[in-house]
């Protein structure tokens, strides 16, 4: 079966740049998160969907990032007007809402702002 | 505020030995634990869990060990492979939702 998948894999963006970044979660999971690892750092949880709750959008560094999940599926994570301290792994995971905690990650979008 | 701490950024044992790798916590909410694998340019796998009921999750060569009075977990792999070369993250999650905090990371290197 697929995993989560991540698009694209890589982005290069100018400064002051919008970005839109893809998350694919595994089919029949409900919970959504969108962490990012900096150079050096641990992952840094941003945003968490669970079914149709209201997302817990407690990570967000700015007010220039947001999310969604259509469908209650696909996810999209929304940087405006990048800055060069936004350049990270964007990870995306997905998990069942019950019994196990574990969540499936995807390989991560590579986002650089120059 | 860090919650949860690996003191250790690195680590390096001779295949065939015991890893141990350490994490700290504090906050007295988080019911759940977790030890994640992260290869480079790949998302993190999960590896082991423990729920903070109990002392000890045991699944192969991997032990995770819980002492809540002193807020500390440990990961034992034994005996060590080369393949187990990579990053080891901690987590928790609180008995609020579903979210994980991290730790920062521990790189073990086995050497042949």
């Amino acid at each position: 079966g697929a995993g989560v998948s991540q698009s694209p894999s890589n982005k290069v963006t100018e400064k002051g740049k919008d970005v839109e970044l893809r998350c694919d979660p595994i089919s029949g999971h409900t919970a959504l998160y969108w962490y990012r690892q900096s150079l050096g750092q641990g992952l840094e949880f941003l945003i968490y969907f669970q079914g149709n709750s209201a997302p817990d959008k407690s990570g967000l560094p700015s007010d220039r990032f947001s999310a969604e999940r259509t469908g209650g599926s696909v996810s999209t994570l929304t940087i405006q007007r990048t800055q060069q301290e936004d350049s990270a792994v964007y990870l995306c995971a997905s998990s069942f809402a019950r019994g196990t905690y574990e969540q499936y990650f995807g390989p991560g979008t590579r986002l650089t702002v120059t | 505020d860090q919650q949860v701490k690996q003191n250790s950024p690195s680590l390096s044992v001779q295949e065939g030995r015991i890893s141990i790798l350490n994490c700290d916590y504090t906050n007295s909410m988080f019911d759940y634990f977790l030890w994640y694998k992260k290869y480079p340019a790949e998302g993190p796998t999960f590896l082991i869990s423990i729920s903070s009921i109990k002392d000890k999750n045991e699944d192969g060569r991997f032990t995770v060990f819980l002492n809540k009075s002193a807020k500390h977990l440990s990961l034992h792999i034994v005996p060590s492979q080369p393949g187990d070369s990579a990053v080891y993250f901690c987590a928790a999650k609180d008995n609020q939702g579903g979210k994980l905090i991290f730790g920062q990371g521990t790189e073990l290197s086995v050497k042949p």
